[in-house]
């Protein structure tokens, strides 16, 4: 199984501020997905991330407000960008392991916003 | 769409109950189901899965099979303890061609009281 690491684990940013999330896998993926999970509420996907394409975005959710990069099979980063105190979640970054037909998920970013 | 309806919580139970935790779903075809598990303060991890009809997913205790005929995959355990208490969501992936990101059910809270 995929292990995947995420940082920072936790933050706490000022109102207008941006952050970037980093999300790093120990092998080589081609999908990487970006999920919100407001408080006390289940996951929303953000945007699906693919090495060397340009991401997917899910309706409500726009580049300008979460850049995502995908430089390489192993790597992401998600951008919060000017962010308010409605910003304040858990984001996850998660893999597609087709072969076990399984998606497995980092420990997330608890992100709060003042 | 694909969408999964969960059992609303929070749940109680008193150490060595009975759990059941209720999960429909609609979709299109007979997808892959997923129970996944969030310990507090932690990301999510995949407890259990099914892949066809009738098959039955079981790790740590818990069991759940998909049953086509009632479109449910109900997370059961005979005997919880206080190291289950979590969030407990369903899981689909989402239907589409090329779509392999999840749709995740509202989440239940279990909380489990020696």
């Amino acid at each position: 199984s995929a292990v995947i690491s995420q940082k920072p684990s936790r933050d706490i940013c000022q109102r207008g501020t941006s952050l970037t999330i980093q999300c790093q896998v120990d092998s080589q993926v081609t999908m990487m997905f970006w999920y919100r999970q407001q408080p006390g509420q289940s996951l929303t996907l953000i945007a699906t991330a693919n090495q060397g394409s340009e991401a997917t975005y899910e309706s409500g959710f726009v580049i300008d407000k979460f850049p995502i990069s995908r430089p390489n099979l192993t790597f992401s980063t998600l951008t919060v960008s000017n962010m308010s105190p409605e910003d304040s979640s858990i984001y996850l970054c998660s893999v597609d392991d087709r072969g076990r037909n399984e998606q497995f998920f980092g420990p997330g970013t608890r992100l709060t916003v003042l | 769409g694909d969408s999964v309806t969960q059992m609303e919580g929070p749940v109680t139970l008193s150490e060595e109950a009975f759990l059941t935790i209720n999960c429909t779903y609609t979709a299109t075809g007979y997808p892959s189901l997923f129970w996944y598990v969030q310990y507090p303060g932690e990301g999510l991890q995949l407890l259990l899965k099914a892949t066809k009809a009738d098959d039955k997913g079981s790790n740590k205790g818990f069991e759940a099979t998909y049953r086509k005929e009632t479109t449910s995959f109900h997370l059961e355990k005979g005997s919880v303890q206080v190291s289950d208490s979590a969030v407990y969501f369903c899981a689909l992936p989402a239907s589409g061609a090329g779509s392999y990101q999840l749709t995740f059910g509202k989440g239940t809270k279990l909380s489990v009281i020696p």
